[in-house]
């Protein structure tokens, strides 16, 4: 499959908790896309990069969440102290700056903080 | 602030029908519309997408339609299908602020056979 993938696919952890979500682009896509999706809602954009570079943050992501993208390839979101309010589904996508652009999705990571 | 609204929230359409959704920005600096569609557990996939430079797309049973001085576009599902029953999304970006995508709310589709 040369889509995008993330993983894991369902986390269900414990108020204060941190965790950690893992997005792998397609390859040759230089931007790097993260979403927040709730239910019955439309995504939010997060952040993006484009290669290793982060290029913008949502006012969404408040400081208990990081995102890195090392040599510019995959990329992890970590959630420190999740509150139940980050229960969401967190979602991937990626495009190739300077060709089409279309943002391909990957299947998304669903949170639940209990 | 909303910039994308999206109607209706969700339809019903009989097999072989048109279904219609529709979209409103607020933001002319947008220049890239895209529609997506969404299956239950599934991401976001694209269906179509257009530029303001054309007032309409066609791809398959597919169509935007695009009206600049409105500010509105929709899509259009020709001979709809069971198989089509599905969240669909609208969206809007500019390319100069690096292509991140608003979202509307999402219209909920179900083709009844």
């Amino acid at each position: 499959d040369t889509g995008v993938s993330q993983n894991p696919r369902h986390k269900i952890t414990k108020r204060g908790q941190n965790v950690t979500f893992r997005c792998d682009p397609i390859s040759e896509h230089n931007r790097l896309y993260w979403y927040r999706q709730t239910l019955g809602q439309g995504p939010e954009f997060l952040t993006y990069f484009q290669n290793e570079a982060q290029l913008e943050k949502s006012r969404l992501l408040s400081d208990r969440f990081s995102a890195e993208r090392p040599k510019g390839s995959f990329s992890t979101l970590e959630i420190q102290r999740t509150e139940q309010g980050d229960s969401a589904m967190y979602l991937c996508a990626s495009s190739f700056y300077g060709g089409l652009e279309t943002q391909y999705f990957g299947p998304g990571t669903r949170l639940l903080v209990l | 602030q909303q910039q994308v609204k999206q109607s209706p929230q969700s339809l019903i359409v009989q097999k072989g029908g048109i279904s219609i959704i529709n979209c409103a920005y607020e933001n002319t600096a947008f220049d890239y519309f895209p529609w997506y569609q969404q299956f239950p557990g599934k991401g976001p996939a694209l269906l179509i997408a257009i530029r303001p430079d054309v007032s309409e797309k066609k791809e398959g049973r597919f169509t935007i339609s695009f009206n600049k001085s409105a500010k509105q576009f929709s899509l259009h599902i020709m001979d709809s299908q069971p198989g089509d029953s599905a969240t669909y999304f609208c969206a809007a970006s500019k390319d100069n602020q690096g292509g991140k995508l608003i979202f509307g709310q999402g219209t909920e589709l179900s083709v009844k056979p």
